[in-house]
């Protein structure tokens, strides 16, 4: 299975602050990347597909990039409701698999 | 509105079946993959398997394989997961999931979770 290396795995930022998360995949997968996050109690949200393209509804502070082999996931400017658990998932190759998730929380 | 209603979990002992359901509204079910993606307490998300939009062809994690059968019924807007011969690893919130191909794979829509709990 591919596995995907996220990082870091938890992070404390303050409403306002721009905040980076990256994924690098064990091996290519071309743009077959999406990002979600969610929250306690609730079930994962896509925010971001394709690597880079906003899923619609979702807010445009959320932005999706890739530089050599690894994907980033950025929030240019953090929201009370951004607090949250994200992933990165690669759909290259099933079976589809996941980061380990980064915990973003309040500073 | 697009709607994922999953039904069917509990708590069973090791070495017993489950049937979990998912009713599909909102949207046309007989054009999209479906999938279910668990979850275990603590953990990431695990895509357990997957069914395309016909039933002709499945995917399986190795884990479940031999072991979970994935099946729809398009008629009825219904996705189901049979469990057989289960493990205490097996504990996970269970989510229905649609899968959008024309967005690389995507889960874009996940139901409200049904929760396994297998006992030793």
């Amino acid at each position: 299975d591919i596995q995907m290396t996220q990082s870091p795995s938890s992070l404390s930022a303050s409403v306002g602050d721009r905040v980076t998360i990256t994924c690098r995949p064990s091996q290519s997968i071309s743009n077959y990347v999406n990002w979600y996050h969610q929250k306690p109690g609730k079930a994962p949200k896509l925010l971001i597909y394709a690597a880079s393209t906003l899923q619609k509804g979702v807010p445009s502070r959320f932005s999706g990039s890739t530089s050599g082999t690894d994907f980033t996931l950025t929030i240019s400017s953090l929201q009370p409701e951004d607090f949250a658990t994200y992933y990165c998932q690669q759909s290259y190759i099933y079976p589809w698999t996941f980061g380990q998730g980064t915990k973003v929380d309040i500073k | 509105e697009v709607q994922l209603v999953e039904s069917g979990g509990g708590l069973v002992q090791t070495g017993g079946s489950l049937r979990l359901s998912c009713a599909a509204s909102g949207f046309t079910f007989s054009a999209y993959w479906m999938n279910w993606v668990r979850q275990a307490p603590g953990k990431g998300p695990e895509c357990v398997s997957r069914i395309d939009s016909d039933g002709s062809s499945t995917n399986y994690v190795d884990s479940v394989k031999g072991r979970f059968t994935i099946s729809r019924d398009n008629a009825k807007n219904t996705l189901s997961l049979q469990m057989n011969s289960l493990r205490v690893e097996d504990t996970a919130v269970y989510y229905c999931v649609r899968g959008s191909a024309i967005q690389k794979n995507s889960n874009d829509y996940w139901g409200q979770g049904t929760l396994v709990t297998v006992s030793s």
